[in-house]
């Protein structure tokens, strides 16, 4: 069974930083692209990043391109999502997704990430 | 980014179809066979219901179906049941942009 497991998420003031992680099981993970997507309270969907299989090609979403980083350690089954200089609209949660042929196929339960002052 | 149009919201009688439509542009549905479909009922995490436009992960209901003409990709729900109550958002891969999402729209069963 495909699992993603999120964390890190929590309250943190503007203009701070925060590193979410994404523990991943039940399948190879390293053969596999993985995406953050996030979820403003009451809102849609928004895309944040992507990264390939074998961290040869990374993408980034406009409104996070320049703060955010994401990265993948294939030994540990791990995403990650580094946050910095984090502002109000970057309150949201955030889902992992496993990437299959350019659709999301399974997501994670998600991690909330308030940002306010 | 801009995100895809898709109504606000659609209804519809136990039974009934409803069709929910996502436009795009050339640079993303127009362009790439590669619209995808997600229900998230409350509280809950998004699930996959369409791929590839028109294709269905096992286990979704054949009820659901994809279909795109143009920049316009649309989903129909057939033979609508209260569990299809949900919001409902489309996604297509655009390249430079690399994915967008819909604004999504709510699916009420009267």
């Amino acid at each position: 069974e495909v699992r993603l497991v999120e964390s890190g998420g929590g309250f943190i003031h503007p203009g701070g930083s925060l590193r979410l992680s994404c523990a991943a099981s039940g399948f190879p993970f390293g053969d596999f692209s993985m995406n953050w997507v996030r979820q403003a309270p009451g809102k849609g969907l928004e895309w944040v990043a992507y990264i390939r299989e074998s961290r040869g090609a990374i993408y980034y979403a406009d409104s996070v391109k320049g703060r955010f980083t994401i990265s993948r350690d294939n030994a540990e089954n791990s995403l990650y999502l580094q946050m910095d200089s984090l502002r109000h609209d970057d309150t949201a949660v955030y889902y992992c997704a496993r990437d299959w042929s350019y659709h999301f196929d399974n997501w994670g339960q998600g991690t909330l990430v308030t940002v306010s002052s | 980014q801009s995100v895809l149009t898709q109504p606000a919201s659609v209804s519809g009688s136990p039974g009934q179809s409803v069709t929910i439509s996502c436009t795009g542009t050339s640079s993303d549905v127009g362009r790439y066979g590669l619209v995808s479909w997600y229900q998230q009922r409350p509280g809950k995490v998004p699930k996959l219901m369409i791929y590839e436009v028109t294709k269905r992960p096992s286990g979704v209901s054949n009820r659901f179906s994809g279909s795109k003409s143009g920049n316009t990709a649309s989903l129909t729900i057939s033979g609508l049941q209260a569990e299809d109550e949900a919001d409902y958002y489309c996604c297509s891969y655009a390249r430079v942009t690399t994915f967008l999402f819909g604004n999504g729209t709510k699916v009420t069963v009267l």
